[in-house]
């Protein structure tokens, strides 16, 4: 089993839609977590960064720590076309800085 | 973006040539990385550099070598080209103290006949 599980999708969702991705993972001593977003033919880009458990808003997008269940969420309010990309999760351990990454989950959102 | 410019963009090769990559950052991070990506796989990690003429293996580094004579360069080397090495490579910077997140570049996409 991998230490980091993301759904590939793809998720197709109508615009103006909220999206909720998610990961689960195994590793109790993850303590920092990121999501990027990656677009066709470009690098991974990042979006959010949060440290241990909570929450964090940046504009539309929402990045939820839920370390007791080893899961963490990335919302998307009010989705647009331009949000259509592959979405990784990704998490390091206290002084690694080495990430691991979730396999992308591949978010359509259609007009 | 983080300043990291990957060349060549794109490349196909035959079996059996040398490759070579190339990462160059203008952000003076001390830690560079290297990473293929394929369906099925996500990102896996070559190799990784913790310093000028410091580097370490990743989970995949089997056929790959790497060097990094300046700050702002790390070159990933394909001695002999083979077929199951087609694939997107990307070079990533950060991660130092505080645990600061990878930046990628742009990737190049390499196939070998």
């Amino acid at each position: 089993q991998k230490e980091v599980e993301q759904d590939p999708g793809p998720l197709s969702v109508p615009e103006g839609a909220i999206v909720s991705l998610n990961c689960t993972y195994s590793n109790s001593a993850f303590q920092y977590f990121m999501w990027y977003r990656q677009y066709s033919r470009k690098g991974p880009e990042l979006l959010m960064y949060t440290y241990s458990s909570g929450n964090k808003e940046d504009g539309r997008f929402t990045a939820q720590v839920d370390k007791s269940s080893k899961y963490i969420s990335l919302f998307i309010r009010d989705s647009q076309p331009s949000d259509s990309a592959t979405y990784l999760c990704a998490m390091s351990e206290g002084g690694s800085y080495i990430p691991t990454f979730g396999r992308g989950t591949s978010l359509i959102v259609h007009p | 973006d983080a300043g990291i410019t990957q060349s060549p963009r794109h490349k196909v090769t035959e079996t059996g040539t040398p490759v070579t990559l190339r990462c160059h950052q203008t952000e003076n991070h001390r830690y560079m990385y290297w990473y293929r990506q394929d369906p099925g796989h996500g990102l896996r990690l070559i190799h990784y550099s913790y310093g000028v003429k410091d580097t370490d293996k990743g989970e995949v580094s089997d056929g790959y070598s790497v060097s990094r004579s300046k700050t702002e360069d790390f070159l990933l080397t394909l001695e002999s080209a083979t077929s199951s090495q087609t694939s997107v490579y990307f070079c990533a910077i950060g991660g130092q103290e505080g645990n600061q997140p990878q930046h990628f570049g742009d990737g190049t996409r390499l196939s070998i006949l």
